[in-house]
């Protein structure tokens, strides 16, 4: 199974741009990469998903490398509310998608 | 609001019994996924169903088991209940199977086996 690795945790300052990495170096030529954030204990919130190109929606950005074996996610700029576990997920087949232990952001005033 | 709805919220009970939660995925949502999230860790994935047949599993222990029904809501009991069972229980559903489609998650079931 693809498995996927973040940092714990990343601060940022409220205004600025928030760049959450993930390294999924095992995940297949075909197979998507989704971001998620969980606030609290709430069930965790779709954000953005990509397979090769970079992605751009009202949330956020997802740059994926060349080689597909990494993604960051871009916050373009955070608020106290982007305040979250972010979690990197490659859907790996059909049916399973993989979440790792997540980057805690904080969002500082 | 995803669309998904589970229930209950939170559930208080002793070791050794045995629960089931609901959930209801989100209108034309044919996939459900159920997930464990323990204190502080990431999410475990336990189990998938589409339409109604089992498709994927994952950590999920012999004492748990799932159904989805025709009306697509899903259920996941869990029996003989150790204290080790206290987590969070997620729910998500996607359309179908499709490469593109994203989770869409419940707001989870806490439960506390004491």
């Amino acid at each position: 199974d693809a498995k996927t690795t973040q940092p714990p945790s990343m601060d940022c300052a409220e205004g600025r741009a928030a760049n959450l990495p993930c390294n999924h170096s095992t995940i297949s030529g075909n197979e998507y990469v989704y971001w998620y954030r969980q606030i609290h204990s709430q069930g965790p919130q779709y954000i953005i998903h990509g397979l090769k190109n970079n992605e751009t929606n009202e949330m956020a950005s997802l740059i994926i490398t060349e080689d597909r074996k990494s993604s960051t996610l871009i916050l373009p700029h955070a608020t106290l509310r982007d305040t979250a576990v972010y979690y990197c997920s490659p859907k790996v087949g059909t049916y399973k998608y993989i979440f790792g232990t997540g980057t805690r952001l904080k969002v500082l005033a | 609001d995803s669309g998904v709805t589970q229930t209950p919220k939170h559930l208080i009970t002793a070791t050794g019994q045995r629960v089931t939660l609901r959930c209801s995925p989100r209108s034309g949502d044919l996939s459900v996924y159920w997930y464990q999230q323990s204190l502080d860790q990431g999410l475990q994935f336990l189990i998938q169903y589409y339409n109604g047949e089992e498709r994927a599993k994952g950590n999920i222990l012999e004492r748990f088991s799932a159904q989805q029904f025709p009306d697509l809501h899903s259920e996941l009991n869990l029996s003989s209940l150790e204290l080790g069972d206290s987590a969070l229980y997620f729910c998500a559903s996607s359309p179908g199977v499709g490469p593109g489609a994203p989770l869409h998650f419940g707001n989870g079931t806490r439960l506390t086996v004491t």
